[in-house]
């Protein structure tokens, strides 16, 4: 069964210093690998997401994702963190066999102090 | 464009009562999920609809859930007889269609407290 975890329950930067969000995933076969952002109070809304190809995916909102695959490994950057960042962000991995279930990791609070 | 759009926003109910949760997908998108969101937790599939198949239901955590989709659209999910432990941040999500690599666009959600 697929699974991701993403170790860091909170992740506290200064505004301005660089982000890194941790995400290693479980998965039989080549994964479809996505991030979503949660800002307080709303929906889920989609960073960027991996296929196939260049293992560096850009996003919006300046992030970026590096597909590992020896470290089964996504991690979310960004190279200058701005308040407005502040949110819950989740790491999901995408279904196998048909079932076009995604699963998700528990998510990572980013707090950005000015 | 309209998004997700889900109803109420918030709903405060008694233990023992039935609520019906409501989620209008965007236009023409053919698959529906929701998601159930606790506090501290990420997110738990409950039940998935794509198109006229019949939904995947594997992830209800009970025979007090169900859910149904009216003419592929707005679907409602329904919980019988509250528990104190149904209290949570219900999500709808939908996509254009049904592979495994399609972005889920996701409502606001419904905030439930059961007191």
């Amino acid at each position: 069964a697929q699974s991701v975890t993403q170790p860091d329950i909170h992740i506290t930067v200064s505004e301005g210093a660089s982000l890194e969000l941790r995400c290693n995933y479980s998965y039989g076969a080549t994964p479809y690998l996505f991030w979503y952002v949660q800002s307080p109070g709303q929906g889920l809304q989609l960073l960027l997401k991996y296929f196939s190809g260049d293992t560096l995916v850009q996003g919006i909102k300046g992030f970026e994702a590096e597909f590992k695959r020896s470290q089964s490994s996504f991690n979310l950057r960004k190279p200058s963190v701005h308040w407005s960042d502040a949110a819950e962000y989740f790491c999901a991995v995408g279904s196998s066999g048909g079932s076009y279930i995604p699963t998700f990791g528990r998510g990572t609070s980013l707090i950005v102090h000015p | 464009g309209a998004g997700v759009s889900q109803s109420p926003s918030n709903k405060v109910t008694e233990k023992g009562k039935d609520v019906e949760l409501r989620c209008d997908p965007i236009s023409g998108h053919t698959a529906l999920y929701w998601y159930r969101q606790s506090l501290g937790q990420g997110l738990e599939f409950l039940i998935y609809f794509q198109g006229n198949s019949a939904p995947d239901k594997s992830g209800l955590p009970s025979d007090r859930f169900s859910a149904e989709r009216t003419g592929g659209s707005v679907s409602t999910l329904t919980i019988q007889r509250t528990q104190q432990e149904d209290s949570a941040v219900y999500l709808c999500a939908s996509t254009v269609g049904a592979g495994d690599t399609d972005t889920q666009y996701f409502g606001p959600g419904t905030r439930l407290t059961v007191l």
